[in-house]
């Protein structure tokens, strides 16, 4: 059974890069689609963007990003240590969220969810 | 982008009683919707994908039907670890998925 951690920074100050880290166990990273997901009491939860292997290449993952966030964006794997990160730049109070890794099935549905990371971004 | 809105937003019940959640699309989704439950302090979990399939281990009380635009999640008798906020997500033509914002339901 695949499952997930995060950590990182509980809090990051205005305009400055939100990085967080997610741990797998129980499985490669190779082997599964992954996205990322934060959850607001205002707007919910959000899809952040996702990343996969096609073929058997290690060294072209494909990624893919909510518009709304892609330019901020981005989601990267070590394969090494078996982990997937999430960068977000210039981020302000709306960026204030749950952060959730996850792995999501090629159809689009989320199978198994990390327990969530607590991000404020506050001076 | 399309917006799922759920229905009702609190839904009051007691134990026993059957529970009916709403989800409607703005465009057509075919089949392609998920229920999922959060408890407090948790991830969510999914329950019901493509509309009407449980997931492992999901007992057969809960169910899921619907298709095109209006999307339903029944809970036939409720159980107490049942009173949670479910979300309904659509992954038509994914990326990207979106959610609906949540039905809160709650022990009358």
């Amino acid at each position: 059974q695949v499952q997930l951690q995060e950590s990182g920074p509980g809090l990051v100050k205005p305009s400055e890069t939100l990085s967080l880290t997610c741990s797998v166990s129980g499985g490669s990273i190779r082997n599964f689609y992954w996205t990322w997901l934060r959850q607001t009491p205002g707007k919910g939860l959000e899809w952040i963007g996702y990343i996969y292997y096609s073929g058997n290449t290690d060294y072209n993952p494909n990624t893919d990003y909510n518009p709304s966030l892609e330019s901020r964006v981005t989601i990267s794997r070590d394969t090494s240590n078996n982990q997937l990160s999430l960068r977000l730049s210039s981020v302000t109070a709306a960026d204030t969220a749950i952060y959730y890794c996850a792995a999501i099935s090629v159809s689009g549905y989320i199978l198994v969810w990390g327990q969530g990371n607590l991000v404020t971004v506050s001076s | 982008e399309i917006v799922l809105t759920q229905s009702p937003g609190t839904l009051s019940l007691s134990p026993g009683e059957r529970a009916t959640l709403s989800c409607r699309a703005s465009q057509n989704v075919g089949s392609d919707l998920a229920w999922y439950q959060q408890k407090p302090g948790q991830a969510p979990r999914l329950l019901i994908y493509d509309a009407s399939d449980r997931a492992t281990g999901i007992p057969a009380r809960f169910s899921g039907s619907g298709s095109g635009t209006d999307f339903t999640l029944t809970i036939s008798s409720l159980e107490p670890e049942d009173f949670a906020v479910y979300y309904c997500q659509q992954r038509y033509n994914w990326p990207p998925i979106t959610f609906g914002q949540g039905t809160r339901l709650e022990i009358k």
